[in-house]
């Protein structure tokens, strides 16, 4: 059965520093991953998507994703994070090119000034 | 890029009436469309697939006769609340797919039942 599991409910990081989302899923075909961001009382921002192709994803905002998959890992990265990051990430999965999307929990991003 | 919207953003509604909740494609067509439930603090939770001259296909768990969805056109899918009660209360979200495997996101609508 696919899955996919963020295990931080919450990050903190503090401005300028780099901030890392972790997310791990589990499929039994190719994974099409998906970064999204959610603010508060607003619908998912599309950040990026590994389909195939170079491991390093880069997305909207500066954020970026490594698909790592003997890890069957996929976590978001920032090298410099802002307070306008703080929101609510979701990473989540396709099958195989699939439009049914699979969502992890979500992990609530806090960047401190 | 690609948007798509979702009318209204929130509605208040008394306890056994009907609400009903559009989604629309605005600069493309998208035969199929996606209702999604989330509850505070958690994910989303796909409830139907809205297709465009068929039916809905729902997931399960998903009442069809409490969340009746109409696809109209290939710019318009509809979900309907039907005798809304207080447990129905939760913030709705609309997508559409654009590319192959790319889902485009409505901004939601927020439900309370009172």
């Amino acid at each position: 059965a696919q899955s996919v599991a963020q295990p931080e409910d919450q990050v903190n990081v503090a401005e300028g520093n780099p901030l890392t989302v972790k997310c791990t899923y589990s499929v039994s075909g190719n994974p099409y991953l998906f970064w999204y961001v959610q603010y508060p009382n607003r619908g998912l921002q599309f950040l990026l998507k590994y389909i195939t192709g170079d491991n390093l994803v880069k997305g909207s905002y500066g954020f970026e994703a490594e698909f790592n998959k003997s890890q069957t890992s996929f976590h978001l990265k920032k090298p410099s994070a802002l307070v306008s990051d703080s929101a609510l990430y979701f990473c989540a999965l396709n099958q195989g090119g699939g439009f049914k999307t699979i969502f992890g929990a979500g992990t609530r991003l806090f960047v401190k000034a | 890029g690609a948007v798509v919207s979702q009318h209204p953003s929130w509605v208040i509604c008394k306890s056994g009436t009907s609400v009903k909740i559009e989604c629309r494609s605005l600069d493309f067509q998208a035969t199929t469309m996606f209702w999604y439930r989330q509850f505070p603090k958690q994910s989303l939770m796909l409830m139907a697939t809205s297709n465009e001259g068929s039916k809905a296909t729902y997931e399960q768990g998903v009442e069809k006769d409490k969340f009746l969805i109409n696809h109209a056109s290939l710019t318009l899918s509809t979900l309907t609340v039907t005798s809304a009660h207080p447990e129905d209360s939760s913030f709705y979200i609309c997508s559409a797919p654009i590319e192959t495997d790319t889902q485009y996101f409505g901004p939601g609508t927020r439900l309370t039942v009172l």
